[in-house]
């Protein structure tokens, strides 16, 4: 089956730098994404990894070590509206599946 | 584009009643899902289509559920007859293999589903 595991909670104050992990156990896949959600909000796409290493996009960065099933989601310069849950995602091969992890919940605190 | 469209955002229901959520993707996309999500178990894929036709519906809970998609612009999900444990909030989502990077979901507002 396929599983991707994040930590349930996270905290940290403005302007620091959080780190998100997402282990995964899955079958071959496309890529990594990351995906945040406000409380009572939709998921949104933040990032994508297609190939190992980083890929950054403003205040946010992703990495992915495909022989380590491992990537993370970096945010730095935390601002209060940050505060949101965190969602990694694949795709994997088999009939273009999506899998979505728990989520980690990101508190900011001032 | 207008993105995901669905309907109605509240949805509040005795328990036995039917419920009808609907969805419209956006324009050019060729793939259609449709999520639940609860505290408890988090976001759950139910089904998805591609090019109007359901490829996965293993997620789907029980015979209760059935999702139609009869042409490219529109989706539903019914349930019937329904029941209290179905309180959740059920998300559309669209997304196309043809935009790089291919991956991403463009996710409605949601609807608010609380069986009474």
């Amino acid at each position: 089956g396929q599983s991707l595991e994040q930590p349930s909670e996270v905290t940290a104050v403005e302007g620091a730098i959080v780190q998100i992990n997402c282990t995964y156990q899955t079958s071959g896949f496309y890529g990594l994404s990351w995906y945040q959600q406000h409380d009572g909000g939709a998921p949104t796409f933040l990032s994508y990894n297609g190939l190992d290493g980083l890929e950054e996009t403003g205040r946010f960065s992703s990495f992915l070590s495909r022989s380590d099933s491992y990537g993370y989601l970096l945010l730095q310069e935390l601002q209060m509206k940050d505060s949101a849950s965190y969602f990694c995602a694949v795709r994997v091969y088999n009939f273009n599946k999506f899998y979505f992890g728990s989520g980690t919940k990101l508190n900011v605190k001032p | 584009d207008a993105g995901v469209i669905q309907s109605p955002r509240h949805e509040v229901t005795e328990m036995g009643q039917e419920v009808t959520l609907r969805c419209k993707p956006i324009s050019g996309h060729d793939y259609l899902f449709w999520y639940r999500q609860t505290m408890m178990r988090g976001l759950e894929l139910l089904i998805y289509f591609n090019n109007n036709v359901p490829i996965d519906d293993s997620g789907m809970p029980e015979d209760r559920f059935s999702a139609k998609m009869p042409n490219a612009s529109f989706s539903t999900l019914k349930i019937q007859p329904s029941e209290p444990r179905d309180s959740a909030v059920y998300f559309c989502a669209s997304s196309t293999r043809d935009a790089p990077p291919g991956d991403i979901q463009y996710f409605g507002a949601g609807t608010r589903l609380s069986v009474l």
